[in-house]
C-alpha cells in the first residue's frame, strides 16, 4: 500500500547544483502538489498540478520548475540551488482539484544546499 | 490574505492531560477546516475535518467545532496519551486548489 512515494529522502547540494526530487502516487488521484516546510512556517505551497497536463504557481515557485509527467508522476525540479531552498519538501496529492480536505502526503525530501 | 494562526509550542503535557490547540483563521467566506498531524519522520496526515459552521469534527478522541462568530476551530482532546505526541497543524481550503496551513504546534506527552 504505497501511497505517495518521494525520492530521494535526503539530498545534500552545493550552490548552483541542480536536481529533480521525484513523486508518484498509485491511487489514481487526478491532483498533485509540492509543498516546502521551513520551521515557524508551516507549509507553503510551490507548484500544483490540478489535472495532468497542466501546472501552476503556488504561493513560493521562484527557483523551481516542475513537470506533470503523467498521472502518477510529479517531479519537482531546482535549476540552480540556493542556500535558502534548504527545507523539507513534500509531495501530495487529492482525489481531484475540489478538493475535500484530504491530501495525502509523502514522508518527505530533506534538502541542505551549503 | 488567507491565513491561520496556531498557538505557538511547543506544548508540554503529562499523559491524561486535557489538550487545546487554539486556531483562528482569516479568510473570504466559510472554507472548509481541517486538522493535519504529522509524526515523528512521516508526512501529514488528516487528522478530523468541518465543512459548515457548527459542525464538529472528531477522530481518535480529538474533537474540533466550527465557531464562524469567532473564525476559530481548536483543538480539543479530553485525556492525551503519549502516542499523541506530534505536530499539528490547522489549515483551511483555499480558493484555486490551495490549502493553507498554519506554523504547526509540536505536542509533547510526558509519560
Amino acid at each position: 500500500n504505497a501511497g505517495v512515494t518521494q525520492t530521494p529522502k535526503f539530498q545534500v547540494l552545493k550552490t548552483g547544483q541542480s536536481m529533480t526530487l521525484q513523486c508518484a502516487q498509485d491511487m489514481n488521484h487526478n491532483s498533485m502538489y509540492w509543498y516546502r516546510q521551513d520551521p515557524g512556517m508551516g507549509l507553503r505551497l510551490i507548484y500544483y498540478s490540478a489535472s495532468e497536463g497542466t501546472t501552476d504557481k503556488g504561493e513560493v515557485p521562484n527557483g523551481y520548475n516542475v513537470s506533470r509527467l503523467n498521472k502518477r508522476e510529479f517531479s519537482l525540479r531546482l535549476e540552480s540551488a540556493a542556500p535558502s531552498q534548504t527545507s523539507v519538501y513534500f509531495c501530495a496529492s487529492s482525489l481531484d482539484r475540489a478538493i475535500t480536505g484530504e491530501l495525502f502526503f509523502g514522508e518527505g525530501s530533506r534538502l541542505t544546499v551549503l | 490574505g488567507d491565513s491561520v494562526t496556531q498557538m505557538e509550542g511547543p506544548v508540554t503535557l503529562s499523559e491524561e492531560a486535557f489538550l487545546t490547540i487554539n486556531c483562528t483563521y482569516t479568510a473570504t467566506g466559510y472554507p472548509s477546516l481541517f486538522w493535519y498531524v504529522q509524526y515523528p519522520g512521516e508526512g501529514l496526515q488528516l487528522l478530523l475535518k468541518a465543512t459548515k459552521a457548527d459542525d464538529k469534527g472528531s477522530n481518535k478522541g480529538f474533537e474540533a467545532t466550527y465557531r464562524k462568530e469567532t473564525t476559530s476551530f481548536h483543538l480539543e482532546k479530553g485525556s492525551v496519551q503519549v502516542s499523541d505526541s506530534a505536530v499539528y497543524f490547522c489549515a483551511f481550503y483555499s480558493s484555486a486548489s490551495k490549502i493553507i496551513f498554519g506554523s504547526g504546534t509540536r505536542l509533547s506527552i510526558r509519560p
